[in-house]
């Protein structure tokens, strides 16, 4: 059965350190996104990626956040400059269309210190 | 703005005690309402979409259901292994891009 993929499964980085998680979504769909789930709170929406552009951001995805599709296959979240706020599970999800469900990663957890 | 409100935040059951978790949702207009099964650490798992009210849909021991202003996820006959946080989530349509509004899920444990 296809799956989303996400690594690392783990990262800690010092602040101020700049991060790329790593996302692998289901192939023949066509929307992507970032959530994030600080612990023991709601998982958050950050960012949709359609036809190779952002389509939707949330308040969250400020200028030290960044997405890119720079393959077929990849799609990416840059934080530039982490904060200790940063520290949450981040899931990557895809979608075939709209409406229909998304699939979720098993989520990279990023701690920063 | 979506809100998603789900209770109760934490049901405790013996193992074959059927009960219901409730999902209230408050959207401009709903694409689509979603359940989840969240295992500790890990990514949400689907469960269900409910386009419309009045629809139903099973799998198993779960039933989905969905009202105009809330979603209903009924488990009978529960089962250790379905010890989980279930989530609801909302697509608002409009011109949101398939973004998915959740709710603070429900913390489900069953006792054998």
């Amino acid at each position: 059965e296809p799956e989303v993929t996400q690594t690392p499964s783990h990262q800690v980085t010092q602040m101020g350190q700049e991060v790329i998680l790593r996302c692998v979504p289901i192939s023949n769909h066509l929307y992507f996104y970032w959530y994030r789930q600080i612990l023991g709170q709601k998982v958050e929406f950050l960012v949709s990626f359609y036809n190779n552009e952002i389509s939707e951001k949330s308040e969250i995805f400020d200028d030290q956040f960044s997405v890119e599709r720079p393959d077929g296959s990849n799609f990416t979240l840059k934080i530039r400059s982490t904060k200790l706020e940063d520290s949450a599970m981040y899931f990557c999800a895809s979608r075939r269309g709209g409406g229909t469900e998304a699939f979720f990663g098993q989520g990279t957890r990023l701690t920063v210190v | 703005e979506d809100q998603v409100t789900q209770s109760p935040e934490a049901l405790r059951l013996q193992e074959g005690e059927s009960s219901s978790l409730n999902c209230s949702y408050t959207v401009s207009g709903l694409r689509g309402l979603f359940w989840y099964r969240q295992d500790p650490g890990k990514g949400p798992e689907f469960l269900f979409t409910l386009y419309s009210a009045g629809e139903e849909k099973e799998k198993e021991r779960l039933k989905a259901t969905l009202t105009k202003k809330e979603s209903f996820l009924h488990i009978t006959a529960p089962k250790p292994e379905d010890s989980a946080t279930y989530l609801c989530a909302v697509d608002a349509g409009g011109t949101s891009y398939g973004k998915l509004t959740f709710g603070q899920g429900t913390i489900l444990t069953v006792h054998p």
